[in-house]
C-alpha cells in the first residue's frame, strides 16, 4: 500500500525567499502525486500533480515540484515567497484507480 | 474543473444530533468522496460513495454513524449521526478526474459539535 510522509509540520520561510516543502512517498509501482494547498477556511485547491512524462511539474501561483524516483520525492518549491502563499499544504498520492492518501500536512508561514 | 457546493458551510450541533451534509456537483460524476479534516489534522476518507450502489467505507467508518446517500451522479449526502464533540470536523465533499486522478474538493463543511 502507498504512504506518504511530510517533513515538517510548520515551515517558516522569509518573504522573498525559497520554500522548500518535503514530501516523500511509498509505493510499489509509480504512483500519481499532488499537492495541494488549503488557505484559512476554505477547502484544498489543487497546485500540481504529476502523472507521467515529464517529472518536473509546473503548478500555480508560480509553485513546481519534482519527481524524483530514486529517492521517492516530490518535494515543492517557489523561487521567491510572497505573503499569500502562508496555507497548509498538502501531498498526497494515488496509484491509477485506487483511493488518494493525503500526508499530514505542512502549515507554511512567511515573515516579513 | 468540477464545481462543488457544500451546504451547510457551517453549524454549530448539540450532542445527540443528527446532521446531514448535502454535496451538488455541476457535472455527473461516477464516483464522490467524503473526508474529514479534524482540528489540524490531514484529510482522511470516510467513504467512497457510487451511484446506485452502497457506499464503501473506510475502516473505523460505520454505516450507521455516517449514513449516506448519492441518489444521482450529481448529489450526495452524508449524515453525522448521534454528534459528540469528537465529531467536530470539516467534513469534505470531492470527485475524482478519471484519466489524471486529481480530486475536486468542495469548500467543506465546518460542524462544531458542544
Amino acid at each position: 500500500a502507498q504512504s506518504v510522509t511530510q517533513l515538517g509540520s510548520h515551515v517558516s520561510v522569509s518573504e522573498g525567499a525559497l520554500v522548500l516543502l518535503r514530501c516523500n512517498y511509498s509505493s510499489s509501482v509509480p504512483p500519481y502525486l499532488f499537492w495541494y494547498v488549503q488557505y484559512p477556511n476554505q477547502g484544498l485547491q489543487l497546485l500540481l500533480k504529476y502523472t507521467t512524462g515529464a517529472t518536473l511539474v509546473k503548478g500555480i501561483n508560480g509553485f513546481e515540484a519534482e519527481f524524483k524516483k530514486s529517492e521517492t520525492s516530490f518535494h515543492l518549491t517557489k523561487p521567491s515567497a510572497h505573503m499569500s502563499d502562508a496555507a497548509e499544504y498538502f501531498c498526497a498520492v494515488t496509484l491509477w484507480g485506487d483511493k488518494i492518501i493525503f500526508g499530514k500536512g505542512t502549515r507554511l508561514h512567511i515573515l516579513p | 474543473s468540477a464545481v462543488i457546493s457544500q451546504k451547510p458551510s457551517r453549524d454549530i450541533c448539540q450532542r445527540g444530533t443528527s446532521l446531514t451534509i448535502q454535496c451538488q456537483v455541476d457535472s455527473q460524476v461516477t464516483m464522490m468522496f467524503w473526508y474529514r479534516q479534524q482540528p489540524g489534522q490531514s484529510l482522511t476518507l470516510i467513504a467512497t460513495a457510487n451511484q446506485g450502489s452502497e457506499a464503501t467505507y473506510e475502516s473505523g467508518f460505520v454505516i450507521d454513524k455516517f449514513p449516506i446517500s448519492r441518489p444521482n451522479l450529481t448529489f450526495s449526502t452524508l449524515t453525522v449521526s448521534n454528534m459528540s464533540p469528537e465529531d467536530s470536523s470539516i467534513y469534505l465533499c470531492s470527485v475524482k478526474r478519471e484519466n489524471t486522478g486529481e480530486l475536486f474538493f468542495g469548500e467543506g463543511s465546518r460542524l462544531t459539535v458542544l
